[in-house]
């Protein structure tokens, strides 16, 4: 069985600090993809990123960066000199071949202070 | 550009009326659709998934169902709506593929649902 864990329910940050978000998976297939979504109050969902599991390569896009490890079964998410406008509830994703179901983490809640 | 409409934003209903929300997808063909709920302060639960026209997978059981009557419009509907039913839907699309989920899903703005 497949499982997200996003041990982080709530962060509170000043903005312009760096701030980690953690995603721990779980699942003994060795085709998979992960995912991170963002919704921001206004509840709509914002896809971010998505990796397969053959590329363990870190992406980093503007203040954003992912950091994915198979050895720890982890896809953790940073985000670089927070902004107010990084305050939401972030998701984190996981599905597996021939399956058409997202397994969800239960979010993170962000909040940013300015 | 692919765009997903969903509507209505909000709705209150009361206990035992019927429930008709829509999903249209434009500028993709044959997409897998999706029907979510979102508790309040929780995380998504996958209600329907499709991948054609009339195909459609129920992953809880429940009052609710769905139908796709087009290739790019998705129904939930609800006979008899109970207060359990109370939260928030999205709708989404993602690309069609024979790996299932493996390309990145785009959602809806999603319809408030308050059963009163």
């Amino acid at each position: 069985a497949q499982k997200v864990t996003q041990a982080q329910t709530e962060i509170s940050v000043v903005e312009k600090e760096d701030v980690t978000l953690d995603c721990v998976y779980e699942t003994r297939d060795t085709t998979y993809y992960l995912f991170w979504y963002k919704q921001p109050p206004s509840g709509e969902l914002v896809f971010l990123i998505r990796r397969n599991s053959f590329d363990e390569q870190n992406e980093i896009s503007g203040r954003y960066s992912w950091n994915f490890q198979k050895s720890t079964s982890s896809f953790n998410f940073t985000i670089t000199a927070s902004q107010v406008v990084d305050s939401a509830v972030y998701f984190c994703a996981l599905s597996v071949w021939s399956n058409y179901q997202l397994i969800w983490g239960a979010g993170t809640k962000l909040i940013i202070k300015p | 550009s692919q765009t997903i409409h969903q509507w209505p934003a909000t709705l209150v209903q009361p206990v035992g009326s019927p429930l008709s929300l829509e999903c249209t997808v434009e500028g993709t063909s044959n997409p897998n659709l999706y029907w979510y709920r979102q508790a309040a302060g929780r995380g998504l639960q996958l209600l329907f998934y499709s991948v054609g026209i009339g195909q459609i997978s129920s992953e809880v059981p429940q009052n609710l169902s769905a139908s796709r009557p087009q290739d790019r419009q998705f129904i939930l509907s609800s006979k008899k709506l109970l207060l359990s039913d109370s939260g928030f839907y999205l709708c989404a699309w993602s690309g069609s593929s024979a790996g299932g989920a493996d390309t990145e899903a785009f959602f809806g703005q999603g319809t408030r649902l308050t059963v009163v």
